[in-house]
């Protein structure tokens, strides 16, 4: 059983538009949750922590948790090209300092100019 | 920002030896990790180190690992025999509390 599942895309978008990537997990004990963003052959990079149902806005990107339907999203606004990477979920069953994540195999978006 | 360091960058081995990977975590940060990555597929956690010793592993994390800290600086991932499926990125990781996960840049390990 996949722990945590994402389309794996391409994910294509216009410059501008909105990107709306999603993520769903098995472990209903899960505490906190992140998105990542993964340039190739880089280190994974944190965009959002999401710990509590509802919606999370910082800049243009907005992370959304439905705990109850276990769903995770990531929302990107007026998307840049510099966007482009793929975007990993992560999950934590702790809600504390032990970062044990558990990652998706991520979504690759491309913004086209 | 505050940096992990890696290295090396690239480590090409053969078969059966040693490698170690060494990271420099940020100075205050008190928990330290290794996780990694196979080309194309999800990164993995190995294992999470706190106040000198393992915290948890993962299934992974077999008798060819071992992690240490020799001089309270360095975090090592040291594994013992290596084979064909240990090529991978393997990135250490560390944070200071119940905030962000700082990774560092990664060494890429091709075992030939």
């Amino acid at each position: 059983q996949k722990e945590v599942e994402q389309n794996s895309g391409p994910l294509s978008v216009p410059e501008g538009a909105i990107a709306s990537l999603n993520c769903t997990y098995s472990d209903r004990g899960s505490q906190s949750f992140f998105w990542y963003r993964q340039y190739s052959g880089k280190s994974p990079e944190l965009i959002m922590s999401i710990y509590s149902n509802g919606d999370k806005e910082d800049g243009r990107f907005t992370a959304q948790l439905n705990k109850a339907s276990q769903y995770v999203s990531l929302l990107i606004r007026d998307s840049q090209p510099s966007d482009s990477a793929t975007y990993l979920c992560a999950v934590n069953k702790s809600g504390g300092s032990n970062y044990k994540l558990t990652f998706g195999k991520g979504t690759l978006l491309t913004v086209n100019p | 920002e505050p940096e992990v360091t890696q290295t090396p960058s690239h480590q090409v081995t053969q078969m059966g030896q040693e490698v170690i990977l060494r990271c420099v975590p940020i100075s205050n940060h008190l928990y330290f990790y290794w996780y990694r990555q196979i080309l194309g597929q999800k990164v993995e956690f190995l294992v999470s180190f706190y106040n000198n010793e393992i915290s948890e592993k993962s299934e992974i994390f077999d008798d060819q690992f071992s992690v240490e800290r020799p001089d309270g600086s360095n975090f090592t991932l040291k594994i013992r025999s290596t084979k064909l499926e240990d090529s991978a990125m393997y990135f250490c990781a560390t944070n200071r509390g119940a905030e962000k996960l700082f990774f560092g840049s990664g060494t890429q390990l091709s075992v030939l």
